[in-house]
């Protein structure tokens, strides 16, 4: 069975810094769909960025890149010239692309950022 | 394009009462979902349903039942409400994974349900 697994359950970080939260999974799948959502205080879940398991190209999104090992399984989320408005719960979520269509989703980083 | 709509977005429930939780969708997608999310924590799946007329269990769903007639709606029902059902209700839809586009699941956003 696929896992997800985010093992920092908080982080902090000064205003304008970088920032990078760990995300590892588990899988015996060949394909599949990454993502990262973020969960403000308002409670919406936001999808911030996404990758393609065949694709080996890093996904980015203006401030928002991630560095995908596919060999060690590890999908973390960089967080550039970080704001006060990326202070939010960051899902990282793995899609299965067979017909089981499982959606994991791990339990979430918390991230601060320190004005 | 409303995307996820949710109803109620705030609930208070007393012990034993039963309550429909309303969840559509206007994006046509085929596979609808249900996550309760405790404070704190990460998103546990109670239900979901890959179409109309389909619905399989999640991780938590003892004390809950959905029904899916259409295709746009996803109603949760809790039946004799406990304590433990106090939490955050996220409804999200998505298309099958295998049938292309970018794969994520849209969200609700959320109705929170206290239950004294």
């Amino acid at each position: 069975a696929q896992t997800v697994t985010q093992s920092q359950p908080e982080m902090s970080v000064q205003e304008a810094e970088t920032v990078t939260l760990s995300c590892t999974y588990d899988t015996s799948e060949s394909d599949y769909y990454l993502f990262w959502y973020k969960q403000p205080p308002s409670r919406q879940m936001i999808l911030v960025i996404r990758q393609e398991a065949y694709k080996q190209q890093n996904a980015t999104e203006n401030r928002f890149s991630v560095n995908f090992q596919k060999a060690a399984k590890s999908f973390s989320l960089k967080i550039s010239d970080s704001q006060l408005g990326d202070a939010a719960m960051y899902f990282c979520a793995y899609r299965s692309l067979n017909r089981d269509d499982k959606i994991i989703f791990g339990k979430g980083t918390r991230l601060h950022i320190l004005p | 394009n409303a995307g996820v709509t949710q109803t109620p977005k705030f609930h208070i429930l007393k012990i034993g009462q039963s309550m429909t939780l309303q969840c559509t969708q206007d994006m046509n997608h085929n596979y609808m979902y249900w996550y309760r999310q405790d404070p704190g924590m990460g998103l546990k799946l109670i239900y979901y349903s890959v179409g109309a007329g389909i619905t399989d269990k999640g991780e938590v769903p003892n004390g809950y039942n959905v029904s899916r007639s259409t295709t746009e709606d996803f109603p949760l029902r809790l039946e004799l409400a406990a304590p433990s059902q106090t939490s955050v209700y996220f409804c999200a839809s998505s298309k099958p994974g295998l049938a292309g586009g970018r794969g994520e699941q849209f969200f609700g956003p959320g109705t929170r349900l206290t239950v004294l």
